[in-house]
């Protein structure tokens, strides 16, 4: 089982440049999430989706873009890099409501730098 | 403030020894509370998952949560080199978001 893929894996980009984070599960899992994580600050929720046409902000939204268009993808948009979204990127998902189990399953991340 | 505060560490034990992992959170609205186990450059995996007040035992492993106090932790008995690791806290209030802790970075010496 793939479980859940993210690419590409490490990525530099210049300040204003645009780009797209893939996330692609296949465990047919409806909820799918993008988070952010930086030194002291652990996870922090982009956005999410509850399923095919749905989407909703999390806690750090500005400056990221997302669409459902498939239960299967989840892409990251990144509509004009700067040096603050140097991160590493985390997408997940679940196959029920998180209060019933608890339960994320993570990508192994994408590291972005923008210089 | 942050809503959920961890102690980043490191903590260092030998090897067999207890760790006591800890959290404490502000929005008494947290409803179910969880603890991931990350290894280093990979995505976190679900250690522990509660919804109530209480302790829960999965073999080393032992979470207690005391919504009163606003404070959860994570008790490894035995504990492995194989157990080292970030341990991050999460907590949630609806089905939809995650409140992360920062996690603590977990050595086990052998």
């Amino acid at each position: 089982n793939a479980g859940v893929t993210q690419t590409p894996k490490f990525q530099v980009l210049k300040t204003g440049q645009s780009m797209t984070l893939q996330c692609a599960q296949d465990m047919n899992h409806e909820y799918m999430s993008w988070y952010r994580q930086d030194p002291g600050m652990g996870l922090r929720l982009i956005h999410y989706s509850v399923g095919a046409g749905i989407t909703d902000q999390g806690e750090v939204p500005n400056g990221y873009n997302v669409s459902r268009s498939t239960t299967e993808d989840f892409p990251l948009r990144l509509l004009s890099a700067a040096p603050s979204q140097t991160s590493v990127y985390f997408c997940a998902s679940s196959k029920t409501s998180l209060a019933t189990t608890g339960e994320l399953f993570f990508g192994e991340g994408s590291r972005l730098t923008v210089l | 403030q942050k809503e959920v505060e961890q102690d980043p560490g490191p903590l260092s034990v030998p090897e067999g020894a207890i760790v006591s992992l800890n959290c404490t959170y502000s929005n008494s609205a947290f409803q179910y509370f969880m603890w991931y186990r990350q290894y280093s450059r990979k995505g976190p995996e679900l250690l522990m998952y509660t919804y109530s007040s209480g302790n829960k035992e999965d073999g080393r492993f032992t979470a207690q949560v005391d919504k009163s106090s606003k404070y959860i932790s994570l008790f490894i008995r035995d504990s492995q080199p194989s157990d080292s690791a970030t341990y991050l806290c999460a907590m949630g209030v609806s089905g939809n978001k995650l409140v992360f802790g920062a996690g603590t970075i977990l050595r086990v010496k052998s």
